[in-house]
């Protein structure tokens, strides 16, 4: 089992929609939980972090994480064609390297 | 531009041949990463340093690979008798950790070197 899975899709929805993005993972020590947004061709860019679990809000974009039962969420409202990227989910403890799941392929379709 | 840096963007080379890649972090930043990732797949873990001292190297780090971080700035990834195998994106990013909060999530990607291995 690998440590953190992902969906890898592909994605396809309309403008406009709701996206939810999950992954879980597998190890218990894990505190730090990241998302980053690849487009094609590109590095990884910081999309959102957070500290344990809970919510976090930024502008269309939130991050949820169920320690009790090691799941990750984005929620991505009014979906725009310019969120069209991979969206990779992202984790580690503090004293580990950062461990990421496959990405998941978003399309946003206008 | 205060980002992470990488150089080259490209690289073709020929099986067998060595390659040679560098990163700028961030300035700040005293610790720095080296991932692989390849088609379809997220990025995986190569090796670490915290200011110049190699602290971590993934089972992926054959010894054809080899890294260092002289004075704790700059960092370069060599890769000797390259293998069709090793063609992938070569990530670098850089974090400052800060004892433990919040702040330790920011970890800063480069733009990456894209290796193709004919």
């Amino acid at each position: 089992q690998k440590e953190v899975e992902q969906d890898p899709g592909p994605l396809s929805v309309p403008e406009g929609a709701i996206v939810s993005l999950n992954c879980t993972y597998s190890n218990s020590a894990f505190q730090y939980f990241m998302w980053y947004r690849q487009y094609s061709r590109k590095g990884p860019e910081l999309l959102m972090y957070t500290y344990s679990s809970g919510n976090k809000e930024d502008g269309r974009f939130t991050a949820q994480v169920d320690k009790s039962s090691k799941y990750i969420s984005l929620f991505i409202r009014d979906s725009q064609p310019s969120d069209s990227a991979t969206y990779l989910c992202a984790t580690y403890s503090g004293n580990t390297p950062l461990v990421f799941g496959k990405g998941t392929r978003l399309s946003v379709i206008a | 531009d205060t980002g992470v840096s990488q150089d080259p963007r490209h690289k073709i080379t020929k099986r067998g041949q060595n390659v040679t890649f560098r990163c700028d972090p961030i300035s700040e930043h005293n610790r720095l990463y080296w991932y692989r990732q390849t088609l379809g797949q997220g990025p995986e873990f190569l090796t670490y340093f915290q200011n110049e001292a190699q602290l971590e190297k993934s089972r992926l780090l054959s010894d054809r690979f080899s890294a260092e971080r002289p004075k704790g700035s700059f960092s370069t990834l060599e890769i000797q008798r390259t293998e069709q195998g090793d063609s992938a994106m070569y990530l670098c990013a850089s974090s400052l950790p800060s004892g433990g909060l919040a702040g330790d999530a920011v970890w800063f990607f480069g733009p990456g070197t894209r290796l193709t291995v004919l």
